[in-house]
């Protein structure tokens, strides 16, 4: 089974800086997605970048970089240039191959952006 | 991106009686949808894996007599909560892939509703 955990449950950070949110997991599989979501007060799960394993390059969406590291099983989030928008829960999620589209979930990190 | 949309988004009932959640995937067809429970400041909770024109698959622990699934096309998956009470009070959440988008992984979610049984 695979476990996803997010060890910081609140952050904040300023306005127009860098914060980074951790993420590891755990799992046996060589094949798999990793994600990360953002659940705004509005609840809506909103999709903020993707990797896939087999990638070794970090992705990237504009403000939305990961730290993906394969062999220690960690995938952070850093957010640049902090808007007060990002203020949202923050998923990381974990997805196989072959689960039939299955995630799985981490506890989340409430961030915090402060003008 | 495709659109999953979920009514109602609130709905508040009296304990003892059933409420039904409805999932639409708006502009693609969902052989499968999902079903989440989240509760307060905590993560998604998988409870059950919708197949269109099959018996849903529940997570251990989920009751699947007072949580009946159905997907009966290939734009609606149902979630009703049968008997309900105040211990069911939650936020459910659907997703569902879009064909148009395989191989990425990537799921669309609807808005959630909101439950709460007094």
């Amino acid at each position: 089974a695979q476990t996803v955990t997010q060890s910081q449950p609140e952050m904040s950070v300023q306005e127009a800086e860098t914060v980074t949110l951790s993420c590891t997991y755990d799992t046996s599989e060589s094949n798999y997605y990793l994600f990360w979501y953002k659940q705004p007060p509005s609840r809506q799960m909103i999709l903020v970048i993707r990797q896939e394993a087999y990638k070794q390059q970090n992705a990237t969406e504009n403000r939305f970089s990961v730290n993906f590291q394969k062999a220690a099983k960690s995938f952070s989030l850093k957010i640049s240039d902090s808007q007060l928008g990002d203020t949202a829960m923050y998923f990381c999620a974990f997805m196989t191959y072959n689960a039939g589209n299955m995630l799985t979930f981490g506890g989340g990190t409430r961030l915090m952006v402060k003008p | 991106g495709a659109v999953v949309s979920q009514h109602p988004s609130r709905v508040i009932c009296k304990s003892g009686t059933s409420v039904k959640i409805e999932c639409r995937s708006l502009d693609f067809q969902a052989t499968t949808m999902f079903w989440y429970r989240q509760f307060p400041k905590q993560s998604l909770m998988l409870m059950a894996t919708s197949n269109e024109g099959s018996k849903a698959t529940y997570e251990q622990g989920v009751e699947k007599d007072k949580f009946l699934i159905n997907h009966a096309s290939l734009t609606l998956s149902t979630l009703t909560v049968t008997s309900a009470h105040p211990e069911d009070s939650s936020f459910y959440i659907c997703s569902a892939r879009a064909p148009s988008t395989p191989g990425t992984g990537e799921l669309f979610f609807g808005e959630g509703s909101r439950l709460t049984v007094l």
